[in-house]
């Protein structure tokens, strides 16, 4: 069975950190592009990151360049994304998902990151 | 890297079409062939329902299509079933390795 599983998420302050990860299975993970997506509560989906399959090539959304860093381990089929200097704002449900044909053909159930003081 | 246009809400009796339209520019949905819909379910994980513009995963009932003129995509569902209220998105990728998504629309089975 393909499937994504997300982890990591958790309660952090401001500025604080916190480490996503997303294991996935049934799959050649190393032959996707992948992706980050969030959704903060009660507000739509939002793209937050793209990693090409052998992660030579990265692109992130305007609101957490600088902040938040995608990469991968083909080795071990995970994905991660590492958010640095978190903000209210960044307080969401984070999906990842397979890319194909520029689509998000497979989706995790997510994991939330809850950003408060 | 701004939303893609959305309306908030659409629906319809049962057995009647719907559709979701999806507006954006030039450096996106009318840039590129590469636009998607993902119907999402509240608390579950999104669904890919189209990818480019108009082609259907398998599985994905052919009573959902997809077109696009200019900057605009539309996403129609036909024969509205009960199990079509979600949550429907669009997405379309935006040039340099970025995507943008729609700020989503709420479909209602009256």
């Amino acid at each position: 069975e393909v499937q994504l599983v997300e982890s990591g998420g958790g309660l952090v302050q401001p500025g604080g950190s916190l480490r996503l990860s997303c294991a996935a299975s049934g799959f050649t993970f190393s032959r996707y592009w992948m992706q980050w997506v969030r959704q903060a509560p009660g507000k739509g989906l939002v793209w937050v990151s793209r990693i090409k399959s052998d992660g030579s090539t990265i692109s992130y959304a305007d609101s957490v360049k600088g902040r938040f860093t995608i990469s991968r381990d083909n080795a071990k089929n995970t994905l991660y994304l590492q958010m640095n200097s978190l903000r209210v704002e960044d307080m969401a449900v984070y999906f990842c998902a397979r890319e194909s044909y520029y689509a998000l053909d497979v989706w995790g159930q997510g994991t939330t990151a809850t950003v408060s003081s | 890297q701004s939303a893609l246009t959305q309306p908030p809400s659409a629906s319809g009796s049962p057995g009647q079409s719907v559709t979701i339209s999806c507006t954006g520019t030039n450096s996106d949905v009318g840039g590129y062939n590469f636009v998607s819909w993902y119907q999402h379910h509240p608390g579950k994980a999104p669904k890919a329902m189209l990818y480019e513009v108009d082609k259907r995963p398998s599985g994905v009932p052919d009573r959902f299509s997809g077109s696009k003129s200019g900057n605009t995509a539309s996403l129609t569902v036909s024969g509205l079933q009960a199990e079509d209220e979600a949550d429907y998105y669009c997405s379309s990728y935006a040039g340099s390795n970025n995507w943008v998504f729609g700020g989503g629309t709420k479909l209602t089975v009256l």
